[in-house]
Protein backbone atom coordinates (compact mmCIF):
# COMPACT_ATOMS: atom_id res chain seq x y z
CA UNK A 1 0.00 0.00 0.00
CA UNK A 2 1.10 3.31 -1.07
CA UNK A 3 1.37 5.99 1.56
CA UNK A 4 1.70 9.76 1.83
CA UNK A 5 1.43 10.84 5.30
CA UNK A 6 0.96 13.93 6.45
CA UNK A 7 0.42 16.07 9.80
CA UNK A 8 -3.15 17.15 9.73
CA UNK A 9 -2.07 20.37 11.66
CA UNK A 10 -3.14 22.69 12.22
CA UNK A 11 -0.41 24.86 11.66
CA UNK A 12 -0.66 27.70 12.61
CA UNK A 13 1.93 30.79 12.47
CA UNK A 14 2.42 34.66 12.34
CA UNK A 15 1.77 36.87 9.65
CA UNK A 16 4.95 37.39 7.72
CA UNK A 17 6.34 34.10 9.39
CA UNK A 18 7.92 31.64 7.38
CA UNK A 19 5.46 28.42 7.13
CA UNK A 20 6.98 24.61 6.83
CA UNK A 21 4.67 21.65 5.99
CA UNK A 22 6.12 18.41 5.48
CA UNK A 23 5.38 15.15 3.64
CA UNK A 24 6.90 11.85 3.64
CA UNK A 25 5.90 9.10 1.48
CA UNK A 26 6.35 5.23 1.45
CA UNK A 27 7.12 4.26 -2.30
CA UNK A 28 10.76 4.18 -2.85
CA UNK A 29 9.84 4.37 -6.88
CA UNK A 30 7.90 7.15 -6.54
CA UNK A 31 9.75 10.15 -9.49
CA UNK A 32 7.87 13.20 -9.29
CA UNK A 33 5.91 15.46 -5.92
CA UNK A 34 3.37 17.83 -6.29
CA UNK A 35 2.34 20.68 -3.76
CA UNK A 36 -1.63 21.71 -3.96
CA UNK A 37 -3.37 24.24 -1.93
CA UNK A 38 -7.21 23.84 -1.34
CA UNK A 39 -9.08 26.35 -0.11
CA UNK A 40 -12.66 25.40 2.19
CA UNK A 41 -15.43 24.23 -0.04
CA UNK A 42 -13.07 24.49 -3.24
CA UNK A 43 -10.75 22.20 -5.39
CA UNK A 44 -7.16 21.46 -4.94
CA UNK A 45 -5.13 24.02 -7.46
CA UNK A 46 -1.81 23.01 -8.17
CA UNK A 47 1.21 25.36 -6.79
CA UNK A 48 4.62 23.28 -6.78
CA UNK A 49 6.04 20.07 -8.49
CA UNK A 50 9.54 18.86 -7.96
CA UNK A 51 11.26 16.01 -9.15
CA UNK A 52 14.87 16.50 -8.14
CA UNK A 53 16.31 16.26 -4.88
CA UNK A 54 17.38 19.35 -3.53
CA UNK A 55 15.47 23.03 -4.09
CA UNK A 56 12.94 24.56 -5.93
CA UNK A 57 12.00 28.25 -5.52
CA UNK A 58 8.99 29.89 -6.99
CA UNK A 59 8.00 33.35 -5.62
CA UNK A 60 7.73 32.78 -2.07
CA UNK A 61 7.60 29.30 -2.24
CA UNK A 62 10.34 26.54 -1.90
CA UNK A 63 9.53 22.74 -2.31
CA UNK A 64 12.49 20.45 -0.89
CA UNK A 65 12.91 16.81 -2.04
CA UNK A 66 14.90 14.19 -0.51
CA UNK A 67 14.54 10.75 -2.06
CA UNK A 68 16.86 8.96 0.11
CA UNK A 69 14.78 9.89 3.12
CA UNK A 70 11.74 10.00 1.28
CA UNK A 71 10.42 13.48 2.83
CA UNK A 72 9.79 16.61 0.93
CA UNK A 73 8.46 19.49 2.32
CA UNK A 74 6.84 23.16 1.08
CA UNK A 75 8.34 26.66 2.60
CA UNK A 76 5.83 29.39 2.17
CA UNK A 77 7.91 32.71 3.07
CA UNK A 78 6.50 35.77 4.26
CA UNK A 79 3.27 33.95 4.93
CA UNK A 80 -0.15 35.61 4.80
CA UNK A 81 -3.80 35.67 5.63
CA UNK A 82 -4.96 34.19 2.61
CA UNK A 83 -2.38 31.29 2.24
CA UNK A 84 -4.63 29.96 4.96
CA UNK A 85 -5.65 26.38 3.46
CA UNK A 86 -5.27 22.79 3.70
CA UNK A 87 -2.01 21.97 1.95
CA UNK A 88 -1.55 18.72 0.05
CA UNK A 89 1.30 16.53 -0.77
CA UNK A 90 1.08 14.36 -3.98
CA UNK A 91 3.20 11.63 -5.65
CA UNK A 92 3.47 9.89 -8.35
CA UNK A 93 5.61 6.98 -9.33
CA UNK A 94 5.60 6.19 -13.56
CA UNK A 95 2.20 7.45 -14.98
CA UNK A 96 0.34 6.39 -11.96
CA UNK A 97 -2.46 8.65 -11.12
CA UNK A 98 -0.91 10.62 -8.05
CA UNK A 99 -1.92 9.66 -4.72
CA UNK A 100 -2.57 11.95 -2.06
CA UNK A 101 -1.74 12.70 2.03
CA UNK A 102 -4.63 13.63 3.74
CA UNK A 103 -3.55 17.43 3.79
CA UNK A 104 -2.32 19.38 6.07
CA UNK A 105 -4.32 23.04 7.56
CA UNK A 106 -2.02 26.21 7.57
CA UNK A 107 -3.53 29.06 9.44
CA UNK A 108 -1.52 32.40 9.28
CA UNK A 109 -2.79 34.83 11.92
CA UNK A 110 -2.84 38.72 11.30
CA UNK B 1 -5.42 27.34 -22.68
CA UNK B 2 -7.20 23.88 -20.89
CA UNK B 3 -10.16 24.03 -19.08
CA UNK B 4 -12.02 21.27 -17.15
CA UNK B 5 -15.56 21.82 -16.47
CA UNK B 6 -17.86 19.82 -14.03
CA UNK B 7 -21.72 19.42 -13.23
CA UNK B 8 -23.62 19.97 -11.24
CA UNK B 9 -21.34 21.71 -8.69
CA UNK B 10 -23.93 20.53 -6.03
CA UNK B 11 -26.50 18.15 -5.89
CA UNK B 12 -28.57 16.16 -2.99
CA UNK B 13 -29.91 12.54 -3.99
CA UNK B 14 -31.87 10.59 -1.58
CA UNK B 15 -30.67 6.53 -0.96
CA UNK B 16 -31.30 4.32 -3.61
CA UNK B 17 -31.38 6.77 -6.64
CA UNK B 18 -29.36 6.79 -9.54
CA UNK B 19 -26.19 9.05 -10.20
CA UNK B 20 -24.35 10.44 -13.49
CA UNK B 21 -22.10 13.59 -12.52
CA UNK B 22 -20.15 14.77 -16.08
CA UNK B 23 -16.82 16.06 -16.52
CA UNK B 24 -15.63 17.68 -19.96
CA UNK B 25 -11.87 19.08 -20.93
CA UNK B 26 -11.04 21.68 -23.38
CA UNK B 27 -8.15 23.12 -25.30
CA UNK B 28 -6.59 19.48 -25.47
CA UNK B 29 -6.39 16.14 -26.81
CA UNK B 30 -6.06 12.70 -25.61
CA UNK B 31 -5.86 13.54 -21.98
CA UNK B 32 -5.63 11.12 -18.91
CA UNK B 33 -8.97 11.30 -16.72
CA UNK B 34 -9.32 11.23 -13.29
CA UNK B 35 -12.32 11.00 -10.71
CA UNK B 36 -11.44 11.25 -6.91
CA UNK B 37 -14.00 11.42 -3.73
CA UNK B 38 -13.40 13.76 -1.06
CA UNK B 39 -14.96 12.88 2.10
CA UNK B 40 -15.23 16.05 4.79
CA UNK B 41 -12.29 16.36 6.31
CA UNK B 42 -10.04 13.61 4.26
CA UNK B 43 -7.76 13.51 1.65
CA UNK B 44 -8.61 12.33 -1.63
CA UNK B 45 -9.31 8.66 -2.85
CA UNK B 46 -8.85 8.09 -6.46
CA UNK B 47 -11.44 6.33 -8.11
CA UNK B 48 -11.56 5.84 -11.24
CA UNK B 49 -8.96 6.58 -14.13
CA UNK B 50 -8.87 6.52 -18.29
CA UNK B 51 -5.92 6.69 -20.57
CA UNK B 52 -8.21 6.73 -23.48
CA UNK B 53 -11.99 6.14 -25.01
CA UNK B 54 -13.37 3.39 -23.46
CA UNK B 55 -10.74 2.72 -21.21
CA UNK B 56 -11.31 2.85 -17.47
CA UNK B 57 -9.55 1.13 -14.83
CA UNK B 58 -10.89 1.16 -10.95
CA UNK B 59 -9.06 1.70 -7.88
CA UNK B 60 -11.48 1.09 -5.22
CA UNK B 61 -14.51 -1.71 -5.99
CA UNK B 62 -17.82 0.13 -5.23
CA UNK B 63 -21.06 1.07 -6.30
CA UNK B 64 -20.26 3.45 -8.81
CA UNK B 65 -19.26 2.94 -12.62
CA UNK B 66 -17.09 5.58 -15.18
CA UNK B 67 -17.18 5.54 -18.76
CA UNK B 68 -15.36 7.70 -21.56
CA UNK B 69 -17.60 7.75 -24.56
CA UNK B 70 -15.49 10.77 -26.05
CA UNK B 71 -11.84 11.96 -26.04
CA UNK B 72 -12.65 14.85 -23.82
CA UNK B 73 -15.67 13.84 -21.64
CA UNK B 74 -15.74 11.54 -18.30
CA UNK B 75 -19.00 10.58 -16.86
CA UNK B 76 -18.96 8.98 -13.26
CA UNK B 77 -22.00 6.73 -12.32
CA UNK B 78 -24.47 4.74 -9.86
CA UNK B 79 -27.43 2.92 -10.48
CA UNK B 80 -28.55 2.93 -6.46
CA UNK B 81 -26.51 5.52 -4.58
CA UNK B 82 -25.44 4.77 -0.87
CA UNK B 83 -25.70 7.55 2.49
CA UNK B 84 -21.64 6.60 1.96
CA UNK B 85 -21.63 7.86 -1.00
CA UNK B 86 -22.00 11.41 -0.03
CA UNK B 87 -18.90 13.43 -0.54
CA UNK B 88 -16.73 16.17 -2.91
CA UNK B 89 -16.36 14.23 -6.63
CA UNK B 90 -13.27 15.78 -8.45
CA UNK B 91 -12.58 15.05 -11.67
CA UNK B 92 -8.81 16.18 -12.87
CA UNK B 93 -6.49 15.80 -16.60
CA UNK B 94 -3.42 15.45 -17.50
CA UNK B 95 -1.37 15.37 -20.50
CA UNK B 96 -0.09 11.80 -21.87
CA UNK B 97 3.36 12.07 -22.17
CA UNK B 98 5.44 10.58 -19.01
CA UNK B 99 5.14 11.01 -14.95
CA UNK B 100 6.04 14.56 -14.87
CA UNK B 101 3.31 16.33 -16.43
CA UNK B 102 1.15 18.09 -13.65
CA UNK B 103 -2.28 17.06 -12.82
CA UNK B 104 -5.21 19.70 -12.49
CA UNK B 105 -8.51 19.38 -11.28
CA UNK B 106 -11.96 20.55 -12.17
CA UNK B 107 -14.21 22.58 -9.91
CA UNK B 108 -15.94 19.51 -8.46
CA UNK B 109 -19.53 18.18 -7.30
CA UNK B 110 -20.48 18.11 -4.02
CA UNK B 111 -22.85 15.70 -3.29
CA UNK B 112 -25.23 14.86 -0.48
CA UNK B 113 -27.22 11.30 -0.50
CA UNK B 114 -29.94 11.76 2.54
Amino acid sequence: QKEVEQNSGPLSVPEGAIASLNCTYSDRGSQSFFWYRQYSGKSPELIMFIYSNGDKEDGRFTAQLNKASQYVSLLIRDSQPSDSATYLCAVREGRRALTFGSGTRLQVQP
Amino acid sequence: SQTIHQWPATLVQPVGSPLSLECTVEGTSNPNLYWYRQAAGRGLQLLFYSVGIGQISSEVPQNLSASRPQDRQFILSSKKLLLSDSGFYLCAWSVIANSYNEQFFGPGTRLTVL
